[in-house]
């Protein structure tokens, strides 16, 4: 059973440019959530894909975007990065009828400067 | 909205002690599911423990264990036998009884030293 992966592992941007990170789900899941880590702190929820459609968001602005692949991969955009979102980003994915149990991927760590 | 607090920033235990990790939470849902997830130096989130609030008997895996005061809003996590490889930080998390779009809410953390 293939676990969740995410590339890159890390990644240097400019404020004012924008990033794609990715993530593959776990063998057989097909929901992904993505959530942002700021050092030092708990992860945020940004929004949850399921069936390709975006499943429920959290209190981020339009700029951040996902897609969600048919082999149920992942893409998180950012659009116009800003000192702030400088972050670890993690992908989870899980069963849909088991949204509860969620398996994350290792992270990737932006750096904005 | 739904909130986790941990209230302890840091804790240190002896090897082979016992530590108790503690967890508050607010919801005005009467059913949900309640984690421990552990955060290595390789930044890998890993669940450690999952109890359902509908459930009154307190989880266990094998050298960790919860104590689930659903009154209380209360969700303490009580690692045994603590081992170096325990190091790591702790987070709390809660998630909606939803068959989907659940989304994890987190508290801040607890950073666990394992001192020889």
């Amino acid at each position: 059973e293939t676990g969740v992966t995410q590339s890159p592992t890390h990644l240097i941007k400019t404020r004012g440019q924008q990033v794609t990170l990715r993530c593959s789900s776990q063998s057989g899941h097909n929901t992904v959530s993505w959530y942002q880590q700021a050092l030092g702190q708990g992860p945020q929820f940004i929004f949850q894909y399921y069936r390709e459609e975006e499943n429920g968001r959290g209190n981020f602005p339009p700029r951040f975007s996902g897609l969600q692949f048919p082999n149920y991969s992942s893409e998180l955009n950012v659009n116009a990065l800003e000192l702030d979102d400088s972050a670890l980003y993690l992908c989870a994915s899980s069963l849909a009828n088991r949204g509860y149990e969620q398996y994350f991927g290792p992270g990737t760590r932006l750096t904005v400067t | 909205a739904q909130t986790v607090t941990q209230s302890q920033p840091e804790m240190s235990v002896q090897e082979a002690e016992t530590v108790t990790l503690s967890c508050t939470y607010d919801t005005s849902e009467s059913d949900y599911y309640l984690f421990w997830y552990k955060q290595p130096p390789s930044r890998q989130m890993i669940l450690v423990i999952r109890q359902e609030a509908y459930k009154q008997q307190n989880a266990t895996e094998n050298r960790f264990s919860v104590n689930f005061q659903k009154a209380a809003k209360s969700f303490s996590l009580k690692i045994s036998d603590s081992q170096l490889g325990d190091a790591a930080m702790y987070f709390c998390a809660y998630s909606e009884q939803e068959t989907s779009g659940s989304r994890l809410t987190f508290g801040e953390g607890t950073q666990l030293t394992v001192n020889p």
